[in-house]
């Protein structure tokens, strides 16, 4: 079955600082793939999204790039700030041969920025 | 442009009880998908309804019920509640049900079931 791996977290950085977080996925068919975040005490917002190989998505000055060889979308941004301080998943929509998109998510990272 | 809209926004309901909680769709959207969100874990899919029908079910058992009506506003009902239902649940909408279409996600409602 589908499936998304996070790097474990929480990960605790100065402002101005340069973020990673991996995300590498298990599919069955063409996945569309995702990035979601998570303020506390409330839903989830759409950071960026790719649905082929190769796609770059970018939002806000986060980037991921969808590496199908390496079976990977890991989120960058060069330089954080202190309100980028939030939960965020990595997540993939498949068909897997259905006729309908569901999102398989990852187990969340939390970020912490310190001024 | 009103975005996705849940309610109640709190809930708290002891075990055996039945629940139903809320979700109105955003403009223009006519699928609808629930998820639980655990605390600490990542959102898990319940189901999906398009266009009033079931579209797809995740790994929840019948006690999970819903519904979409025309106006694409959808329910979600459970039954029988139990202690480890207690979670934030998520309503989600989008433009169509495919793989490339974006889950626009509402603030959840938050049930605890004690």
């Amino acid at each position: 079955g589908n499936s998304v791996t996070q790097m474990e977290g929480p990960v605790t950085l100065s402002e101005e600082a340069f973020l990673t977080i991996n995300c590498t996925y298990t599919a069955t068919g063409y996945p569309s793939l995702f990035w979601y975040v998570q303020y506390p005490g409330e839903g989830l917002q759409l950071l960026l999204k790719a649905t082929k190989a190769d796609d770059k998505g970018s939002n806000k000055g986060f980037e991921a790039t969808y590496r199908k060889e390496t079976t990977s979308f890991h989120l960058e941004k060069g330089s954080v700030q202190v309100s980028d301080s939030a939960v965020y998943f990595c997540a993939l929509s498949d068909a897997g041969g259905t006729s309908y998109g569901k999102l398989t998510f990852g187990q969340g990272t939390i970020l912490t920025v310190h001024p | 442009e009103t975005g996705v809209t849940q309610s109640p926004t709190h809930l708290i309901k002891t075990r055996g009880q039945q629940v139903t909680l809320r979700c109105s769709s955003q403009s223009g959207h006519n699928t609808v998908s629930w998820y639980q969100q655990a605390l600490g874990q990542g959102p898990q899919f319940i189901f999906q309804y398009y266009r009033e029908e079931e579209n797809g079910r995740g790994n929840f058992p019948p006690r999970f019920s819903g519904l979409q009506f025309p106006n694409y506003s959808s329910e979600l009902n459970v039954n029988a509640l139990e202690l480890d239902d207690s979670a934030l649940y998520l309503c989600a909408s989008s433009s169509s049900s495919g793989r490339t279409d974006t889950q626009y996600f509402g603030p959840g409602t938050r049930l605890t079931v004690l």
